[in-house]
């Protein structure tokens, strides 16, 4: 069966940090992955999908990035953090429907 | 991409049917209608999927009507535990882009 993971469940960044969350999935190949954006009280925000590995659309221009250095690995970056980007964190893959990672609450003070 | 619209929230009762209805007027053919619950400070998880006509599965019924434009999300007897988010998505297998619209606020009260 399919699996997907996210780390870390929390985090804490100072602004001007850096940002690195990672995302693996299990039991499926060349997967659609996603990142999305959730602030608090509102609904899923898509940042970024990738079709394979290297391959990475934006949807919207902001503070982050995002990699596929390997097919099931899907990385969202961020050079120096903004007080903005605080959020909660979803990858997600898609087959037959969305399968949703377990997110990461970020909060940048 | 088919948009959806759903109400922003919902107040039911502890063993209530509850109904929660999405319009997608511009869905497409090869288009799926999938209900997903997210609980706070968890991702979203799938509940039913249907193309047309009714789904039921043990948590569950979609009722579909033939011109697919609207959906609707019917939980039979809820509990405290059903309170929760549930977006309405459509989508196809070949779509990156699919939109989550703001879901609906379900708060199922004792």
């Amino acid at each position: 069966s399919q699996t997907i993971h996210q780390w870390p469940a929390t985090l804490v960044q100072p602004v001007g940090s850096p940002l690195s969350l990672e995302c693996t999935v299990e039991g499926t190949s060349n997967p659609n992955l996603y990142w999305y954006r959730q602030a608090a009280g509102r609904g899923l925000q898509l940042l970024f999908y990738s079709v394979g590995i290297g391959q990475i659309s934006s949807e919207v221009p902001q503070n982050l990035s995002a990699s596929r250095p390997q097919d099931r690995q899907f990385i969202l970056s961020s050079k120096k953090l903004l007080l903005s980007d605080s959020g909660f964190y979803l990858c997600a893959w898609s087959g037959n429907g969305y399968t949703f990672g377990s997110g990461t609450r970020l909060t940048v003070v | 991409l088919a948009k959806t619209t759903q109400p922003i929230s919902m107040d039911s009762y502890e063993g209530q049917e509850v109904n929660i209805t999405c319009s997608h007027n511009n869905i497409a053919t090869n288009d799926y209608i999938t209900w997903y619950q997210q609980f706070p400070s968890q991702g979203p998880r799938f509940i039913i999927q249907g193309y047309k006509t009714k789904v039921t599965n043990e948590v569950a019924s979609l009722f579909i009507p033939a011109d697919r434009k609207s959906s609707t999300l019917s939980l039979p007897r809820v509990s405290l535990s059903d309170t929760a988010v549930y977006y309405c998505l459509v989508f196809n297998t070949g779509g990156f882009k699919t939109i989550f619209g703001a879901g609906t606020r379900l708060f199922v009260k004792a």
